[in-house]
């Protein structure tokens, strides 16, 4: 079956200016998970939501960053006046239910901030 | 805090030789364990996981056991293949509740020559 896109799949976009970027889960996964990967910072956990609810925020760097997720399926990550150091991969992962469930990534959709 | 520490590469290997990667954890409460791998050019992926203490996890010729006493999940391979050659990340989850957000260690580099 098909397994978790994001797009776009690179974005390049000038400081300053908002960013969507998108995440279709694995059909039927409750569980979605944002991730950031840097060169700096390694892979950080973002958001996590069970169905259409986040109930873990805890890792948005700033309050730049949002996320939703509608009708229990695709999750945008919104990053609002960009700044160079949100340059990275931005990774979305699903599994069935959460807890130790195996999550499932994504190809990352890799933003530049210039 | 809840942290994973390993061994920074990169690692070079000569085609069969013996692959130890070292990860250890630091945690609160009873985490589930695992070992992630990035292949060039391609998505995370789940090589395999541990949920409880001398738990071992198998997958593709690649272990690890769970070893509470040392806080370790150390990743190894008898014989490596050109085809290993990928970033692998050591992982942990916080068993409880539904959540599951992974915690990553910073990743290694492993090439495996012919």
């Amino acid at each position: 079956g098909a397994g978790v896109s994001q797009s776009p799949s690179n974005k390049v976009t000038e400081k300053g200016k908002d960013v969507e970027l998108r995440c279709d889960p694995i059909s039927g996964h409750t569980a979605l998970y944002w991730y950031r990967q840097s060169l700096g910072q390694g892979l950080e956990f973002l958001i996590y939501f069970q169905g259409n609810s986040a109930p873990d925020k805890s890792g948005l760097p700033s309050d730049r960053f949002s996320a939703e997720r509608t009708g229990g399926s695709v999750s945008t990550l919104t990053i609002q006046r960009t700044q160079q150091e949100d340059s990275a991969v931005y990774l979305c992962a699903s599994s069935l239910s959460g807890g130790v469930e195996t999550q499932y990534f994504g190809p990352g959709t890799r933003l530049l901030v210039l | 805090g809840n942290s994973v520490t390993q061994m920074e590469g990169p690692v070079t290997l000569s085609e069969e030789a013996f692959l130890t990667i070292n990860c250890t954890y630091t945690a609160t409460g009873y985490p589930s364990l695992f070992w992630y791998v990035q292949y060039p050019g391609e998505g995370l992926q789940l090589l395999l996981k541990a949920t409880k203490a001398d738990d071992k996890g198998s997958n593709k010729g690649f272990e690890a056991t769970y070893r509470k006493e040392t806080t370790s999940f150390h990743l190894e391979k008898g014989s490596v293949q050109v085809s290993d050659s990928a970033v692998y990340f050591c992982a942990l989850t916080l068993y409880g509740g539904s959540q599951g957000n992974l915690i990553f260690g910073k990743g290694t580099k492993l090439s495996v020559k012919p």
